[in-house]
């Protein structure tokens, strides 16, 4: 158990609907990352905050938003859903003082099957 | 951009013999992390060993350690004494020392069997 947690575990859903995907990050842990691993597939690097603000984008859709709360707990929204949207969703946490490099801890993910 | 290459899709060993999975980056700074990372069915993601591109030392945890070829851009992964749970996914990952966010390789996924 990595301390990390996310829900929902699972998540179906129809195109053309708004998920939103939860994370808790480690006790500690100021930075929260999101991942995109969709079928037999590497991860993706989505979005980045450090301690309640935006520190990095990736590949991140417009369709896709993410914030972090004054808690630490972070949210991914993502709407107008297509059928290649469905994959797992990882949060990952690290001590993450933003100009040092510290090792990113995975949550259990989130797998959303968009139908 | 950094880019992370695992050339080997597939890859099986016997229990009790060792393998070495191949990982090859491409970057032109100096400081950086290298990780490989393990993704069992389950589909967790379990950190399974880091290597700072500063350090000349590879990186060793138990069963697992690296060989780290700075000039060659080269992080491969052993395993001795495979054990049936070590089957899994694999994937090798490249952080900058001045960035969180992390690039990982397509993955290797390795079959140990009995």
């Amino acid at each position: 158990d990595s301390g990390v947690t996310q829900t929902p575990k699972h998540l179906i859903t129809a195109t053309g609907q708004r998920v939103t995907l939860r994370c808790s990050p480690r006790s500690g842990d100021l930075s929260v990352y999101w991942y995109q691993q969709s079928l037999d597939q590497g991860l993706q690097f989505l979005i980045q905050y450090y301690n309640g603000e935006e520190r990095a984008k990736g590949n991140i859709l417009e369709r896709f938003s993410a914030q972090q709360f004054p808690d630490l707990h972070s949210e991914l929204n993502l709407s107008s859903l297509e059928l290649g949207d469905s994959a797992l969703y990882f949060c990952a946490s690290s001590v993450g003082h933003p100009l040092s490099t510290d090792t990113q801890y995975f949550g259990p993910g989130t797998r959303l099957t968009v139908l | 951009a950094q880019t992370v290459t695992q050339s080997q899709p597939e890859m099986s060993v016997q229990e009790a013999e060792t393998v070495t999975l191949s990982c090859t980056y491409d970057t032109s700074e100096n400081n950086y992390y290298l990780f490989w990372y393990k993704q069992p069915p389950s589909r967790q993601m379990i950190l399974v060993i880091r290597q700072e591109a500063y350090k000349q030392q590879n990186a060793t945890e138990n069963r697992f350690s690296v060989n780290f070829q700075k000039a060659a851009k080269s992080f491969s992964l052993k395993i001795s004494d495979s054990q049936l749970g070590d089957t899994a996914m694999y994937f090798c990952a490249f952080q900058l020392s001045n960035a969180g966010k992390s690039t990982f390789g397509d993955g290797t996924t390795l079959t140990v069997k009995p």
